[in-house]
């Protein structure tokens, strides 16, 4: 049972336009999402994370918007760059749990071109 | 450079058989992940363990079984292998065991074939 999900398995975006990677999740119990952007050949590295207590945490070109009522969140980067071509997975768990596992999406490739 | 290593990078074997995936965490790291993906999967959760005890089970199928030393490296072993059993093995670290408090690092992975 995929709990998190990530519906668009590709997203191509010229570069210094904006990337806009969606999730959503089914789980009400998630109260902490993350980031993750992986390269070939590489293991997942966090990007970015955010508390269900906030809306909107940024880090540089990196912004996520999390609308509890939707269980959706949204990845934006501004303005995207070539080097931002990977797969990008979201992830989510349950802040103060005992078990400290990630439920993950399938990922979405983001292509950026010059 | 993440901090966690994986041994070995890639492993090719045929059905049926059994191999060992290694891994070592980030120093002062206590606890150890393992993640599957498998062909356009997302990574699925397998196990976790913390300071040498098993912590959580995810789908992790009875044919696998995975460890904790007490020098906190981890394994995985997979055995009586199947085709479907081909995957990118993952395992990731952190300093405490609780959700949401504490960042994973992901190692590069194991790309395990079966033929």
């Amino acid at each position: 049972d995929q709990q998190v999900k990530q519906n668009s398995p590709s997203l191509s975006v010229q570069e210094g336009r904006i990337s806009i990677l969606n999730c959503d999740y089914t789980n009400s119990m998630f109260d902490y999402f993350l980031w993750y952007k992986k390269y070939p050949a590489e293991g997942p590295t966090f990007l970015i994370s955010i508390s269900s207590i906030k809306d909107k945490n940024e880090d540089g070109r990196f912004t996520v918007f999390l609308n509890k009522s939707a269980k959706h969140l949204s990845l934006h980067i501004v303005p995207s760059q070539p080097g931002d071509s990977a797969v990008y997975f979201c992830a989510a768990n349950r802040r103060g749990s005992t078990l400290g596992r990630l439920y993950f999406g399938r990922g979405t490739q983001l292509t950026v071109w010059p | 450079d993440s901090g966690v290593t994986q041994t070995p990078k890639h492993l090719i074997t045929a059905t049926g058989q059994r191999v060992t995936l290694r891994c070592s965490p980030r120093s002062g790291d206590l606890s150890v992940y393992w993640y599957q993906q498998s062909l356009d999967q997302g990574l699925q959760f397998l196990i976790q363990y913390y300071n040498g005890e098993e912590r959580a089970k995810g789908n992790i199928l009875e044919r696998f079984s995975a460890q904790q030393f007490p020098d906190l490296h981890s394994e995985l072993n997979l055995s009586s292998l199947e085709l479907g059993d081909s995957a990118l093995y993952f395992c990731a670290s952190s300093v405490g065991g609780t959700g949401g408090l504490y960042e994973q690092f992901f190692g590069p992975g194991t790309r395990l074939t079966v033929l």
